[in-house]
């Protein structure tokens, strides 16, 4: 199974500022690597697809980077609504599986 | 727009059974593979099963094989998890979610998932 890593556990950010997440991965998953967004209580959203793609809706503050082992997620500018736990995800073999999750908080 | 509302959670015993279900609607159910991700209370996702548009294939993750089914009527467009033999690291929201679907050379490989429900949460406990 494909063992996803991310990195910070939590991130704290001011409002405004850059943040930038990482995720890796045990193997090669070519681009094929979702990001997503969860707040307490709510169900996990899709931000990212393709390792770089938006998906619909998404803002243009969020992107997304990498391929092959290592990628990215990029918050331009911290808005209020952004702070949550975000997930990566490789679908480029079965088990389909998460990484841990990184938390986004205010700094 | 596109909606999946899960249903069919509850409090059950260890060893019983339980059947999710989760009403699709915005868009060609038949058409999409569907997934069950499930989140255990503080943990991260994990996926559970998945099965092919047309129902033609399944694969589970190793933690449910052999005591979860995943089925589907698309005349109804539903989705269901049969869910037997439950146990305590069994207790989890359940979502049920689409999956975004790449179309190559006219198949449709799965991907992500892109719509979630709200989910609905087990509890296996005595």
């Amino acid at each position: 199974e494909i063992v996803m890593t991310q990195s910070p556990a939590t991130l704290s950010v001011s409002p405004g500022e850059r943040a930038t997440l990482s995720c890796r991965a045990s193997q090669s998953v070519s681009i094929n690597l979702g990001w997503y967004q969860q707040k307490p209580g709510q169900a996990p959203r899709l931000l990212i697809y393709g390792a770089s793609t938006r998906a619909t809706g998404i803002p243009a503050r969020f992107s997304g980077s990498g391929s092959g082992t290592e990628f990215t997620l990029t918050i331009s500018s911290l808005q209020s609504e952004d702070f949550a736990v975000y997930y990566c995800q490789q679908y480029n073999d079965w088990p389909r599986t998460f990484g841990q999750g990184t938390k986004v908080e205010i700094k | 727009q596109v909606q999946v509302v899960e249903s069919g959670g509850g409090v059950v015993q260890p060893g019983r059974s339980l059947r999710l279900s989760c009403a699709a609607s915005g868009f060609s159910f038949s058409n999409y593979a569907m997934y069950w991700v499930r989140q255990a209370p503080g943990k991260g996702l994990e996926w559970v099963a998945i099965i092919w548009h047309d129902g033609s294939k399944t694969y589970y993750a190793d933690s449910v094989k052999g005591r979860f089914t995943i089925s589907r009527d698309n005349s109804k467009n539903t989705l269901y998890l049969q869910m037997n033999s439950l146990r305590a690291e069994d207790t989890a929201v359940y979502y049920c979610a689409r999956d975004r679907g790449l179309k190559v050379r006219g198949i449709i490989i799965p991907t992500c998932f892109d719509y979630w429900g709200q989910g609905t949460l087990v509890t296996v406990s005595s």
